[in-house]
């Protein structure tokens, strides 16, 4: 079965210091990976994506994110975190069935704290 | 270019009651899911429609249903509303995704709270 596992439920850094949430996925095919950042009360809004290609990939906000097929891995990075980062982060997985329907496999997310 | 839009943006039912819950698509957009997402938890996804037909279903019971009009906007009904059925319900929109995966894009959700 499909799943995501966020190991870290809360992380708390320094602002400036660098940051790395962890996000380990199982699933069958070549995955469609995802990160999103949710603030308090808010939607979900996309950092960055990786559906094929260059396994590191840029997103939003300076944020990264690495796609090891070997260890079932997408961690998201960002060399120096601002206040302004802290919130939830979510890793998902995107599944495309055949009929041409898609889902999303969120894991449990990871609120990030960051310390002045 | 409007985005994914949720409506209402916050509502307080009471156990055993129904409430609808609706969502409009990113312009161009023709299928929608919807996905429950409680407290401290992530998302979770619910069903998706496309073409006015509930296509794929998570692991929700049947007290959950939805409709898609011919416009692609979309409902999402709960009936004999449950303490746990407290949640954010999101909305997504995407193009039909054939034979590539094409992104889901949010709206900000609507916080349901059962007493």
């Amino acid at each position: 079965a499909q799943s995501v596992t966020q190991p870290d439920i809360h992380i708390t850094v320094s602002e400036g210091a660098s940051l790395e949430l962890r996000c380990n996925y199982s699933y069958g095919a070549t995955p469609y990976l995802f990160w999103y950042v949710q603030s308090p009360g808010q939607g979900l809004q996309l950092l960055l994506k990786y559906f094929s290609g260059d396994t590191l990939v840029q997103g939003i906000k300076g944020f990264e994110a690495e796609f090891k097929r070997s260890q079932s891995s997408f961690n998201l990075r960002k060399p120096s975190v601002h206040w302004s980062d802290a919130a939830e982060y979510f890793c998902a997985v995107g599944s495309l069935f055949s009929g041409g329907y898609n889902k999303l496999i969120f894991g449990a997310g990871t609120r990030l704290a960051v310390h002045p | 270019d409007a985005g994914v839009t949720q409506s209402p943006t916050h509502l307080i039912k009471t156990r055993g009651q129904q409430v609808t819950l609706r969502c409009s698509p990113k312009s161009g957009h023709d299928t929608v899911s919807w996905y429950q997402q409680a407290l401290g938890q992530g998302p979770q996804f619910i069903f998706q429609y496309y073409e006015e037909e509930e296509r794929q279903r998570g692991n929700f019971p049947d007290r959950f249903s939805g409709h898609q009009f011919p416009n692609y906007s979309s409902e999402l009904n709960v009936n004999a509303l449950l303490l746990g059925d407290s949640a954010l319900y999101l909305c997504a929109s995407s193009l039909s995704a054939g034979r590539s995966y094409n992104e889901q894009f949010f709206g900000p959700g609507t916080r349901l709270t059962v007493l």
